[in-house]
């Protein structure tokens, strides 16, 4: 079947730090992968999109990557602040470029002053 | 730029009735925009796809005769909950991608809570 996972406990991190989330899939061939940041109660923010034939991708302090062949996305925020603390979620592209998207459950980060 | 609002925010009903959520992009036209729905805890899930002068497109087990969905204009799309239950309680999320983007951009959301 197909999934999206993302890792289910918060991740605490000092500020300044750098935050490492991981995204995995199974059984999906996306054109493009999708980083989302979202707050209680609120719809989700666009983050950054990669394509499949993008190793890396960067945004002021964030940076994805993207493995097709692990099945893997990366995501960094670099000299981490408070502000920072919130759900983000990976999306992928379930339908080839059709912007169809699957989302996973998301992993809630807390940086810690 | 790139704003979409979605009307209300929250909504209580009482079984059996229906409930309409508008979803408007708010400086860019969009042929397509998309319903989701989120339950707590969990993930985004796609509802369906609507379509600005056609039929919507409905994910597999999404009932299209209980969730309405309009697209009238290229800014405006409604969903339309019918007989609404209290398993329909969730929170309901709309986008839109400008152009020809693929970056998605979410309303607000509604909280539908049916009594």
């Amino acid at each position: 079947s197909q999934k999206i996972e993302q890792n289910s406990e918060a991740l605490n991190i000092q500020e300044g730090k750098t935050a490492t989330l991981t995204c995995n899939y199974t059984n999906y061939s996306p054109a493009y992968l999708q980083w989302y940041r979202q707050d209680p109660g609120r719809g989700p923010v666009f983050l950054l999109l990669i394509r499949e034939n993008e190793k890396e991708k960067r945004k002021e302090r964030l940076k994805v990557t993207f493995d097709t062949t692990l099945k893997q996305s990366l995501f960094h925020i670099t000299a981490s602040q408070p502000a920072d603390s919130a759900t983000y979620l990976c999306a992928l592209d379930f339908s080839y470029g059709n912007n169809r998207l699957a989302f996973g459950k998301g992993n809630q980060v807390v940086v810690i002053p | 730029g790139a704003v979409v609002s979605q009307h209300p925010s929250w909504v209580i009903c009482k079984s059996g009735t229906s409930v309409k959520i508008e979803c408007r992009s708010l400086d860019f036209q969009a042929t397509t925009m998309f319903w989701y729905r989120q339950f707590p805890k969990q993930s985004l899930m796609l509802m369906a796809t609507s379509n600005e002068g056609s039929k919507a497109t409905y994910e597999q087990g999404v009932e299209k005769d209980k969730f309405l969905i309009n697209h009238a204009s290229l800014t405006l799309s409604t969903l339309t909950v019918t007989s609404a239950h209290p398993e329909d309680s969730s929170f309901y999320i709309c986008s839109a991608a400008p152009g020809h983007s693929y970056e998605q951009y979410f309303g607000p959301g509604t909280r539908l809570t049916v009594t």
